[in-house]
């Protein structure tokens, strides 16, 4: 089992639509977790961060986890074709570490 | 604040040579990790430093080496290069622990 998994996609929806993006992983002890945007040739940018129950807000994006389950997800509201990239999940190593794990990430299609 | 800057952002390598890669954190930041990035194995961990020592160490073979200096600034090295190294090398750092990391632009290496 991959230590953090996501659908690689590709998703797609239409403009002005709810993209959800979903990751699952797998060491019940991960205390911080965050979302990288990775345009094609470009290197990931960190667009959020979550580290506890419930849902955190930042403009059009929500990250939500659920360490019961061991998921965490992104929704974006109101998708825009500039949102076409690939979405990293990424957990953080438990322990005094700077280990992040990546997932392989969700290519995000918004078609116009 | 400037971002986090690498040097050279290309490079073309023979194999059997060596490589050096240059890391500039943002302002402020002491812990600095690299990453490896390549299509089929997507971000995988390279090595941390925090302060000028390796906290952590990922799975690579000692051909890969780091070090970090006392302004924060950071190297990594690729001896003995192969054509598998061939790459994009991403340099990140941030601010405390917990907190999400911040990419360079990355440096493209190919090995020939």
């Amino acid at each position: 089992q991959k230590e953090v998994e996501q659908n690689s996609g590709p998703l797609s929806v239409p403009e002005g639509a709810i993209a959800s993006l979903n990751c699952t992983y797998s060491d019940r002890v991960s205390q911080s977790f965050f979302w990288y945007r990775q345009y094609s040739g470009k290197s990931p940018e960190l667009i959020m961060s979550i580290y506890s129950n419930g849902d955190k807000e930042d403009g059009r994006f929500t990250a939500q986890l659920n360490k019961a389950s061991q998921y965490v997800s992104l929704l974006i509201r109101d998708s825009q074709p500039s949102d076409s990239a690939t979405y990293l999940c990424a957990v953080n190593q438990p322990g005094n570490t700077g280990k992040l794990i990546f997932g392989q990430g969700t290519t995000l299609q918004v078609k116009p | 604040k400037a971002g986090v800057t690498q040097t050279p952002r290309y490079l073309i390598k023979t194999r059997g040579q060596q490589v050096t890669l240059s890391c500039s954190p943002i302002s402020g930041h002491r812990s600095v990790s690299w990453y490896q990035q390549t299509p089929g194995q997507g971000l995988q961990f390279l090595f941390e430093y925090f302060s000028e020592t390796q906290r952590n160490k990922g799975n690579f073979p000692g051909r890969f080496s780091g070090r970090q200096f006392s302004n924060s600034r950071s190297e990594m090295n690729v001896s003995t290069l192969e054509l598998g190294d061939s790459a994009l090398y991403l340099c990140a750092s941030r601010e405390g622990q917990g907190n999400g990391y911040t990419f360079g632009s990355g440096t493209r290496l190919t090995v020939v």
